[in-house]
């Protein structure tokens, strides 16, 4: 079973670019987190959709962050336009069931933003 | 508020030590939900344990172990004969389920285990 996959792994954009993250959650996860870890803080979370729905986006930093998840498969975070607080390295995670499953994390994607 | 306490930021030991992680946590809920989890230098986050608040059992996983104390709101994590592919960045978190399922972390406790 494939697990959760990211993509890019690495992205360096300029302040004032946008820049769309991806994250392919584990098949038939209805469960779909982002979080986010900046310069060796804590990792914080950003959202939850459980299929195409936002559950819970209390974290979103910003209004410069928009999460869509098409259809209840993959997710995209896109920040617009980003700023030199945003870099940091963004974390995906899926689980079946809210309640008795533990999050699968993927390898997340670092961004960089100069 | 909830929040997760990790006052170690790294840790290095020899080969075949013994080492403790300590984690410390606050939460009002009564029902919640203790996790560690490891992250290599492959980066991905991989899930160790999940521990419920009214199972208080110390838990062993080959050279892991893990010791929960709700008197000290504590869930610490003990590698025995620690090897070198231990080395990583270990990571305790607290998830509040039936009110939000977000997970809680700890800043992370880098752990360089040196042959």
């Amino acid at each position: 079973e494939a697990g959760v996959t990211q993509f890019p792994s690495h992205s360096v954009i300029e302040k004032g670019q946008t820049v769309t993250l991806r994250c392919d959650p584990i098949s038939g996860h209805d469960n779909l987190y982002w979080y986010r870890r900046v310069m060796g803080k804590e990792i914080k979370f950003l959202l939850h959709f459980v299929k195409e729905s936002k559950q819970d986006e209390s974290g979103m930093p910003n209004n410069r962050f928009l999460a869509e998840r098409t259809g209840g498969t993959y997710s995209t975070l896109k920040v617009q336009p980003a700023e030199l607080e945003d870099s940091g390295v963004y974390f995906c995670a899926s689980s079946q069931d809210r309640w008795e499953d533990e999050q699968y994390f993927g390898p997340g994607t670092r961004l960089t933003v100069t | 508020a909830q929040k997760v306490t990790q006052a170690q930021t790294e840790i290095s030991v020899v080969e075949k030590e013994d080492v403790t992680l300590d984690c410390v946590y606050e939460t009002r809920d009564t029902t919640y939900y203790l996790f560690w989890y490891k992250q290599p230098p492959s980066g991905e986050l991989v899930f160790l344990i999940r521990r419920n608040s009214f199972d208080e059992q110390n838990e062993i996983s080959g050279r892991y172990s893990w010791n929960f104390q709700k008197s000290t709101s504590s869930f610490n994590f003990t590698i025995t004969a620690s090897q070198v592919v231990d080395s990583a960045v270990y990571f305790c978190a607290l998830s509040a389920p039936y009110n939000t399922d977000k997970l809680i972390f700890g800043t992370g406790t880098r752990l360089q285990v040196f042959p």
